[in-house]
């Protein structure tokens, strides 16, 4: 089955601790993307990558790291500098050509000890 | 500004009684608008791509049409399981595959 996968579900946040999540696609898409969802308010991208080892900031990457070294996987690193990271994270995926729709992955939701 | 507004908030229908949500957008130019339902604590599902205006697109019992400055996605015959939050997006030209969400609608249909 082709899709798009997020890891963990669920996970804790120390106060100055840098947290990673994992998103990977077997789609075969180029472009990945990060979300972030709070309540009340649409989906605002973090970051966004359309070719390996390329990536841009989205309207609210302050305090988010990615990387991009294989075409499957774009994990977010959540920074301590990010102070208010609790939050729906959502990973997305499409092509670059033609109908660009986006695909999104189940979501990590991340909460803060 | 580019912007995207979806209204209502929040709708409450009985099974059986269709109704429309609204999409509206304020874009410099438009590449494709975007409808997806969300289930809470899941992630997006993608419904319909819609690229200009005067054009539908259906999917059992929704159907999405498109105007120049709106959307709408109308619902005939609710039933309990079409119960979830609808977003809208756009994507505008020139602006690769970046897309500007709407707030969405929570839809709430009882048996």
């Amino acid at each position: 089955d082709g899709g798009i996968t997020q890891s963990p579900k669920y996970l804790f946040r120390k106060e100055g601790q840098n947290v990673t999540l994992s998103c990977e696609q077997n789609l075969n898409h180029d472009a990945m993307y990060w979300y972030r969802q709070d309540p009340g308010q649409g989906l605002r991208l973090i970051y966004y990558s359309q070719i390996v080892n390329d990536f841009q900031k989205g309207d609210i990457a302050e305090g988010y790291s990615v990387s991009r070294e294989k075409k499957e996987s774009f994990p977010l690193t959540v920074t301590s500098a990010q102070k208010n990271p609790t939050a729906f994270y959502l990973c997305a995926s499409s092509t670059t050509s033609g109908v660009e729709t986006q695909y999104f992955g189940p979501g990590t939701r991340l909460l803060v000890l | 500004e580019d912007q995207v507004t979806q209204s209502p908030e929040a709708l409450r229908l009985q099974e059986g009684e269709s109704s429309s949500l609204n999409c509206s957008y304020t874009v410099s130019g438009l590449r494709g608008l975007f409808w997806y339902r969300q289930d809470p604590g899941k992630g997006p599902e993608f419904l319909f791509t819609l690229y200009s205006a005067g054009e539908e697109k259906e999917k059992e019992r929704l159907k999405a049409t498109l105007t120049k400055k709106e959307s709408f996605l109308h619902i005939t015959a609710p039933k309990p399981e079409d119960s979830a939050t609808y977003l809208c997006a756009v994507q505008i030209i020139g602006n690769t595959g970046k897309l500007i969400f709407g707030q969405g609608t929570t839809l709430q249909v009882k048996p």
